[in-house]
């Protein structure tokens, strides 16, 4: 198994423009996590998912940030408009939630850069 | 609110030396905590959790309710131990909560 993959690694794009990262779990793992990691504030959860149902969204920083589910297999975090301060790198994660043992298999981050 | 502390953002030790990584937990009730890590160009990964009492790469870590602590603890450090570092808390049934990371670096 590839592990969680995330696409793009890097992006880098204008103030005001459309920004989404895309996720794609390990099979069989049903519960998928959004992370946010900066100097500033370390690792911080956005939304997480379980069986593709968003079950906590409150570290959604404000209503330019969306994250979908469609399906087991895929997500997508979107950001619009896009500003400077989004700038950080952008985790996902996930975990087969019927084991509840702490521990998230994480992808290698989306470095977003937003100018 | 559940909240995890890691008052330092850089650690620098020498090869040899003791290390510990500290963290200051805030929950109500019976925490789960955890230590991720970090190594250059790699995923971020489960190092170890306190309710298994491993030790793993030499490092051990235990969880103090009197203090609120679970502090992170190798007796000599290694080179290959340079890494970002998170102490994290499992919120309800699956949010895992992380500090705000230490980035420790092991000088020759």
């Amino acid at each position: 198994d590839a592990g969680v993959i995330q696409s793009p690694r890097h992006e880098v794009t204008e103030m005001g423009q459309e920004v989404t990262l895309r996720c794609k779990p390990i099979s069989g793992h049903n519960s998928l996590f959004w992370y946010r990691q900066t100097m500033m504030r370390g690792l911080e959860l956005l939304i997480y998912f379980n069986n593709n149902v968003p079950i906590d969204d409150s570290g959604m920083p404000e209503d330019r940030f969306s994250a979908k589910m469609p399906n087991a297999s895929f997500s997508t975090l979107k950001i619009q408009p896009s500003e400077p301060r989004d700038s950080a790198v952008y985790f996902c994660a996930s975990k087969p939630s019927r084991r509840n043992t702490g521990e998230l298999f994480f992808g290698e981050g989306s470095r977003l850069t937003v100018l | 609110a559940q909240r995890v502390t890691q008052p330092e953002k850089l650690l620098s030790v020498f090869k040899g030396a003791p290390v510990e990584l500290k963290c200051n937990y805030s929950y109500s009730g019976s925490p789960e905590l955890f230590w991720y890590v970090q190594y250059s160009r790699q995923r971020l990964q489960l190092l170890l959790r306190h309710i298994s009492r491993e030790s793993i790469k030499g490092f051990t870590a235990d969880l103090n309710k009197g203090e609120t602590s679970f502090h992170l603890k190798k007796p000599f450090a290694q080179e290959e131990d340079s890494a970002m570092y998170y102490c994290a808390l499992i919120q309800g049934a699956q949010k895992l909560v992380f500090g705000q990371g230490t980035r420790l670096t092991i000088n020759p």
